[in-house]
């Protein structure tokens, strides 16, 4: 089983629309979460931290469950810009903060 | 400013050569990383350097050897390059060894072993 698994995707979703992305881990200890975003042939950027609250940012909300291992990003009003992929990303952290990277998640944003 | 830096952007080699890949942050971050992203897009730790002093070391063939002369650079050497040796290598650098801080990636090596 991957450390960090997620729906590979491609979502094909049109401007406007809402989208969610989930991820589960395997690692209870892990200590902190993350959605990085990574734009083709760039490097991974960090979008948001992720707490056990959940957690907004503009059209971006964030969710954590510890219990069930879970974490999820909600998309709101979808831009052109926001085609990327999306990477869930969990930290260890046993070892100077040592990240786990899902394989991510590809969105597509139609006009 | 480019925070963090990575030379050479592409590096197209044979099979068997020796080849250098250098990171540089000028963010005065203590913790310095080495990735690797497969065709796959699959991104995973390889090394991790704290302060100069090798932190994390991943399954990762000794034909890699990281080296940090100083806290603002890791580098990374390999020898003998293979086929599957073809990725991204991303550099990174954190603030802190603790787990709640985020990294920021240099803008990656595409390397390529012909």
């Amino acid at each position: 089983r991957k450390e960090v698994e997620q729906d590979p995707g491609p979502f094909n979703v049109p401007e406007g629309a809402t989208v969610a992305f989930n991820c589960t881990y395997s690692n209870s200890a892990s200590q902190s979460f993350f959605w990085y975003r990574q734009d083709c042939r760039k490097e991974p950027k960090l979008l948001m931290s992720v707490y056990s609250s959940g957690n907004e940012d503009g059209r971006f909300t964030a969710q954590l469950n510890r219990a069930s291992q879970y974490i999820s990003l909600l998309i709101r009003d979808s831009k052109l810009s926001d085609s990327a992929t999306y990477l869930c990303v969990v930290n260890v952290g046993n070892q100077g903060g040592k990240l786990i990277f899902g394989q991510g998640t590809e969105l597509s944003v139609k006009p | 400013d480019t925070a963090v830096s990575q030379t050479p952007k592409y590096l197209v080699t044979q099979m068997g050569n020796d080849k250098s890949i250098k990171c540089e942050q000028n963010l005065g971050h203590d913790t310095m990383y080495w990735y690797k992203q497969d065709s796959k897009k699959f991104l995973k730790i390889m090394f991790s350097y704290n302060n100069k002093e090798l932190i994390i070391n991943e399954t990762v063939p000794n034909r890699f050897s990281p080296k940090s002369p100083d806290k603002a650079h890791l580098n990374l050497h390999i020898n003998s390059l293979e086929l599957g040796d073809s990725a991204v290598y991303f550099c990174a650098s954190s603030p802190l060894s603790v787990s709640l801080e985020t990294q920021y990636f240099g803008p990656g090596t595409r390397l390529l072993v012909l």
